[in-house]
């Protein structure tokens, strides 16, 4: 069965510090990886990355996947409290149904 | 000018009703998506619905049934409802291969 493991599962950091979320997946012909941001409602989009060694940025944030250890990272930098969230990793495979497989997230805090 | 939307936001109902949460999409996608978010967080894919073609996520009880009108709308019909229905249940819709936008989720109570 398809597995998208995250971690840390929680983590506190105060503002003006770096983070770094992990995701490690297995797939079945893996198509691409996404993450999202969940505050108290929707997931919100923030990268989709199908290549290795691309890295994705937005901001503060940016993101980077290896395809052959099977796993991406999500850095933060200059935390604020506005980046206090769930982050949700996700893998499609490359079946017609384009079904997303979530990860458990990692919830940030962010504290003044 | 919303992209997805849910309703209702909140359901409360007892043990054994029917009910249903409907959703629409005005990006123009071609394929939507239930999801169910427990009360861990956890999100799983329930439903995705493509061109008339529906695939189901072979876990989900047969309770639950996927409507869809056109192409703009997928709609969650859950009958019989149980304690374990209690979840948030998010809509999603994209295009085939690409990015999935997200509802603004049902929060679904069951007493």
């Amino acid at each position: 069965e398809d597995k998208v493991v995250q971690s840390p599962l929680s983590l506190v950091v105060h503002e003006g510090d770096t983070v770094t979320l992990n995701c490690s997946y297995e797939v079945t012909n893996f198509r691409s990886l996404l993450w999202y941001k969940q505050e108290k409602k929707a997931p919100t989009f923030l990268f989709m990355l199908t290549s290795s060694g691309i890295e994705k940025k937005s901001g503060r944030l940016s993101s980077i996947l290896d395809k052959k250890e099977l796993f991406s990272i999500l850095n933060i930098t200059a935390t604020q409290t506005g980046d206090s969230a769930v982050y949700l990793c996700a893998v499609s495979d490359q079946t017609g149904a384009n079904n997303l497989f979530f990860g458990t997230g990692t919830r940030l805090t962010v504290i003044p | 000018d919303t992209a997805v939307s849910q309703t209702p936001k909140y359901l409360v109902t007892q043990m054994g009703n029917d009910k249903s949460i409907k959703c629409e999409q005005n990006l123009g996608h071609d394929t939507m998506y239930w999801y169910k978010q427990d009360s861990k967080k956890f999100l799983k894919i329930m439903f995705s619905y493509n061109n008339k073609e529906l695939i189901i996520n072979e876990t989900v009880p047969n309770r639950f049934s996927p409507k869809s009108p056109d192409k703009a709308h997928l709609n969650l019909h859950i009958n019989s409802l149980e304690l374990g229905d209690s979840a948030v249940y998010f809509c999603a819709s994209s295009q085939v291969g690409n990015t999935q936008y997200f509802g603004p989720g049902t929060r679904l109570t069951v007493l």
